[in-house]
C-alpha cells in the first residue's frame, strides 16, 4: 500500500497570504488528522476528520482550518499567515473506526516557511 | 488535563550501551500508549504501541517498552544502541478517539 502522501513538501508565504496544504491518506483510512510541528512548542494537535467530520479539534485559532473530501483526502488552511506559522505540518492517517485507538500513519510533513 | 511528559530532551549513550528513554503519562485511566520515532526531514513512524494486551511491549528495531500502571509510565529501552538509532523520539497518548497527546520528544545521540 502507498503510504500518506503531502504535497506541496515545501511552501514559502509572506505574512498575510493563506495557505492551502493537502494529505492523501493511505488506502481505506477514513482518519485524518494534522499536527503542527515546531522546536519550541513540539507537536500540537489541530484536528481530525472522520469521514468527512471534524471530529477532534486542538487549541488553535480559527485562521487553521481543514476539510475531508468523500475520498478521504483531506486539505488544511490556513489563513492570514503570521511568522509564528512558520511549522512543519505533518498529516496522519488512520483506520478510524468508532472505539479506535489505531497506530497513525504519518506523511513526510509539508514544511512551511512564512517570511 | 492530559498529557505527556517525556524527562530529558537529549540523551546521549555510546554505541552499544543500554537506551532508556523515559515517559510518563498523567491520567488516572490508562490510555494507549506509543512510541513514535523521528529521522531529520521525516515524518513519524510507529515503533511500538500499548493496547493494554500485555505490559511488555516489543517493537522494531529491537526496542521495547513496559506499561508501569503505578508510576503512570511507559519507558524505551534497547539493550544496545546503535548509530543508526540517532534520531527523535515522541511518546504519544491516546485517550479518545484518534485524539493524540505527544510529549515533546527527546534526541538521541549515539557516540562511536
Amino acid at each position: 500500500k502507498a503510504g500518506v502522501t503531502q504535497t506541496p513538501r515545501y511552501l514559502i508565504k509572506t505574512r498575510g497570504q493563506q495557505v492551502t496544504l493537502s494529505c492523501s491518506p493511505i488506502s481505506g483510512h477514513r482518519s485524518v488528522s494534522w499536527y503542527q510541528q515546531t522546536p519550541g512548542q513540539g507537536l500540537q494537535f489541530l484536528f481530525e476528520y472522520f469521514s468527512e467530520t471534524q471530529r477532534n479539534k486542538g487549541n488553535f485559532p480559527g485562521r487553521f482550518s481543514g476539510r475531508q473530501f468523500s475520498n478521504s483526502r483531506s486539505e488544511m488552511n490556513v489563513s492570514t499567515l503570521e511568522l509564528g506559522d512558520s511549522a512543519l505540518y505533518l498529516c496522519a492517517s488512520s483506520p478510524g473506526g468508532a472505539g479506535a485507538h489505531n497506530e497513525q500513519f504519518f506523511g513526510p510533513g509539508t514544511r512551511l516557511t512564512v517570511l | 488535563a492530559q498529557s505527556v511528559t517525556q524527562l530529558g530532551s537529549h540523551v546521549s549513550v555510546s554505541e552499544g550501551a543500554l537506551v532508556l528513554l523515559r515517559c510518563n503519562y498523567s491520567s488516572s485511566v490508562p490510555p494507549y500508549l506509543f512510541w513514535y520515532v523521528q529521522y531529520p526531514n521525516q515524518g513519524l513512524q510507529l515503533l511500538l504501541k500499548y493496547t493494554s494486551a500485555a505490559t511488555l511491549v516489543k517493537g522494531i528495531n529491537g526496542f521495547e517498552a513496559e506499561f508501569k500502571k503505578s508510576e503512570t509510565s511507559f519507558h524505551l529501552t534497547k539493550p544496545s544502541a546503535h548509530m543508526s538509532d540517532a534520531a527523535e523520539y515522541f511518546c504519544a497518548a491516546s485517550y479518545n478517539f484518534n485524539k493524540f497527546y505527544f510529549g515533546s520528544g527527546t534526541k538521541l545521540n549515539v557516540k562511536p
